[in-house]
């Protein structure tokens, strides 16, 4: 079946530095990927879609200066937290679908991102 | 604004019960809908999908779609501990592109041996 693998699973990082998170299908080739934010106890929310070759679009609300999407090729997206701060821990998520989505979603294990 | 309602429980169910869990959505366009597992700490994984108004079975699992009523809801019978997670349900507009999915807050399912 479809895997989606996602790198790392957990990462600590100092307020400041940037963080990227690395999101690859393994056996299929993602035209769309998608970024998901969970909080505790909370829901997954969308961040942001990615389309390959092309620039990511941006939920409401989410910045796109801060959290850089690149889709590079039809196999591997990328999430860079810039500048990070404490209220940028939670636990990120991709997800992948190879068209119109129609046939559900994989997704990645996720990363715990930890900012002190 | 796409919302997904979900009772966040914890719904509590002796493990041989069935464990019924229910989703309402706002979008009345919504056509594909998902039913995920997410254990503490780690991802989703999907467990059904469902676009057709009735029920689609799938071993222990039984979803069921009202679009008239937007209701979704999922069925696990001979309930095992080990169905003890939170359950997502999630909604897709269908749209000529894929869509990144909406989902509710989920119901917290607790299978007591």
């Amino acid at each position: 079946g479809a895997v989606v693998s996602q790198h790392p699973s957990w990462v600590i990082c100092k307020s400041g530095t940037s963080v990227k998170i690395e999101c690859r299908s393994l056996d299929f080739q993602a035209t769309t990927m998608f970024w998901y934010r969970q909080f505790p106890k909370q829901s997954l929310m969308l961040m942001a879609t990615s389309n390959e070759g092309s620039k990511a679009t941006y939920e409401q609300g989410v910045e796109k200066d801060k959290f850089l999407i690149n889709h590079a090729s039809l196999t591997l997206s990328t999430l860079t937290v810039t500048s990070a701060h404490p209220e940028d821990s939670s636990f990120y998520i991709c997800s992948a679908t190879t068209g119109a989505g129609r046939y559900g979603y994989t997704f990645g294990s996720g990363t715990r991102l930890t900012v002190v | 604004q796409k919302e997904v309602e979900q009772n966040s429980g914890p719904l509590s169910v002796p493990e041989g019960a069935i464990a019924s869990l229910n989703c309402t959505y706002s979008d009345r366009v919504s056509q594909s809908f998902f039913w995920y597992r997410q254990y503490s700490g780690k991802s989703p994984e999907l467990i059904m999908s469902i676009y057709s108004n009735g029920d689609k079975e799938d071993g222990r699992f039984t979803a069921q779609l009202n679009k008239a009523s937007q209701y979704v809801s999922l069925l696990i019978r001979d309930s095992q501990p080990s169905d003890s997670a939170t359950y997502l349900c999630a909604v897709k507009q269908e749209g000529g592109g894929a869509d990144g999915l909406t989902f509710g807050k989920g119901t917290h399912l607790i299978i007591q041996p």
